[in-house]
């Protein structure tokens, strides 16, 4: 069974919409990080969060890790055909990290 | 510098055959990380490796798999008697230390007919 769950599975966003990824752990989260894996391509990290209320961007992409660091969420803004893919969160457990399922982002141009 | 790297990319095994997977870390990282994506499924950790140690194994099954980081040369994720459920995705990761940014290779392909 997955330890991060992830929502929604899979997401179908017409271009130029905003849209929310979210990833939460039933335990305290010491690192989160976001990757963004390309149909058929190997993981792209995006973010690294370890601070709870922590925020980061990257152009078009904003994370934030909740206060409990319970949470973390990936918006996407004014999402283009580029940003389609599937996004994963990971957890650093100390010895190694574990993933969520990943979230299926679809965007229509 | 060189990103992490995999190969091969696609690898066809016969059922009861061997895979030898490889995968050198980024310079100067010693812990390298295997996952395996079945289809459709999300990442599932299957070994931590640091030179020449396995930290953490929980996610290898126990049999007809291993995984070795010797001392000089890449990671080899080595599966024996292949069955076509073994048919995956298998990533490495590798980073510098523990709690450090892990960095992806493009992933091996395996595909049991």
């Amino acid at each position: 069974s997955q330890e991060l769950e992830q929502s929604p599975q899979s997401l179908i966003v017409q271009e130029g919409k905003n849209l929310t990824i979210n990833c939460t752990s039933s335990k305290t989260l010491y690192g989160l990080y976001w990757y963004k894996q390309k149909y058929g391509e190997g993981l792209i990290f995006l973010m690294m969060l370890q601070k709870g209320g922590e925020e980061k961007s990257h152009e078009k992409i904003t994370a934030k890790l909740d206060e409990k660091k319970q949470q973390s969420s990936l918006h996407i803004t004014a999402s283009q055909p580029s940003h389609a893919g599937i996004y994963l969160c990971g957890a650093d457990r100390g010895n190694d990290m574990r993933f969520g399922a990943g979230t299926r982002l679809t965007v229509k141009p | 510098n060189a990103g992490v790297m995999q190969n091969p990319r696609h690898l066809v095994r016969r059922r009861g055959q061997e895979a030898r997977l490889r995968c050198s870390p980024m310079k100067g990282h010693s812990h390298v990380y295997w996952y395996r994506q079945l289809p459709e499924e999300g990442l599932k950790f299957m070994v931590y490796l640091q030179k020449e140690n396995i930290i953490d194994e929980s996610g290898m099954p126990k049999e007809r798999f291993s995984a070795e980081f010797p001392k000089e040369g890449p990671s080899i994720l080595r599966i024996q008697q292949v069955v076509r459920g073994d048919s995956a995705a298998y990533f490495c990761a590798s980073s510098k230390g523990k709690n450090t940014e892990a960095f992806f290779g493009q992933g091996t392909r395996l595909t049991v007919v």
